[in-house]
């Protein structure tokens, strides 16, 4: 069976300052990894992934993520926050298992960027 | 380049009755997963289609069933509906051939059972 856990209900940070959003995953064989984001009243948007490679995956809006694997951790980052990047963020990971690729999310970590 | 789309928006139903949400995937997906999100919580699986076939389906009961049409829209029904059931239902697509390629998602349905 596959988990994740992102251990912070909510993260706060000051517009500038860089951000942390932590995710550690349990799978029983390879990782592929992701983080989603959520604003208010709206679907899942995609920020980036982790399937083989780099460690360190970059994604769009700024974000990256670094997988570490002996962590079993992929936590996301960005170098300095903005106040628009406040919204409800989800570490998701997904194995290949009958040809399919279902997604097994956390429980999300509301980002709250202040001025 | 029409991203999901998902219809209705929102839908209120009594306990017992029996509902079906539609999904459009986005332009040139072939593969259509359906996520329940509860308040306050990440989406749960419930099922795939791929092929206008049920591929993998999460921890979900029978109650809950769905359809892919030849042109990969698909169909969530749930059956007997209980208050629990109230969530936001998301559709998300993605293309077969891409290994492990992201899923895209629509804005959900959200479904409120009194």
């Amino acid at each position: 069976a596959q988990s994740v856990a992102q251990p912070e209900d909510q993260v706060n940070v000051a517009e500038g300052n860089p951000l942390t959003v932590k995710c550690t995953y349990s799978v029983s064989g390879n990782p592929y990894l992701f983080w989603y984001v959520q604003y208010p009243n709206r679907g899942l948007q995609f920020l980036l992934k982790y399937i083989t490679g780099d460690n360190l995956v970059k994604g769009s809006y700024g974000f990256e993520a670094e997988f570490n694997k002996s962590q079993t951790s992929f936590h996301l980052k960005k170098p300095s926050a903005l106040v628009s990047d406040s919204a409800l963020y989800f570490c998701a990971v997904s194995v290949r298992e009958g040809g399919g690729n279902k997604l097994t999310f956390g429980t999300g970590t509301q980002l709250k960027v202040e001025l | 380049d029409a991203g999901v789309t998902q219809s209705p928006t929102h839908l209120i139903k009594t306990r017992g009755q029996q509902v079906t949400l539609r999904c459009s995937p986005k332009s040139g997906h072939d593969t259509v997963s359906w996520y329940q999100q509860a308040l306050g919580q990440g989406p749960q699986f419930i099922f795939q289609y791929y092929e206008e076939e049920e591929r993998q389906r999460g921890n979900f009961p029978d109650r809950f069933s769905g359809h892919q049409f030849p042109n990969y829209s698909s169909e969530l029904n749930v059956n007997a509906l209980l208050l629990g059931d109230s969530a936001l239902y998301l559709c998300a697509s993605s293309l077969a051939g891409v290994v492990l390629g992201e899923q895209y998602f629509g804005p959900g349905t959200r479904l409120t059972v009194t």
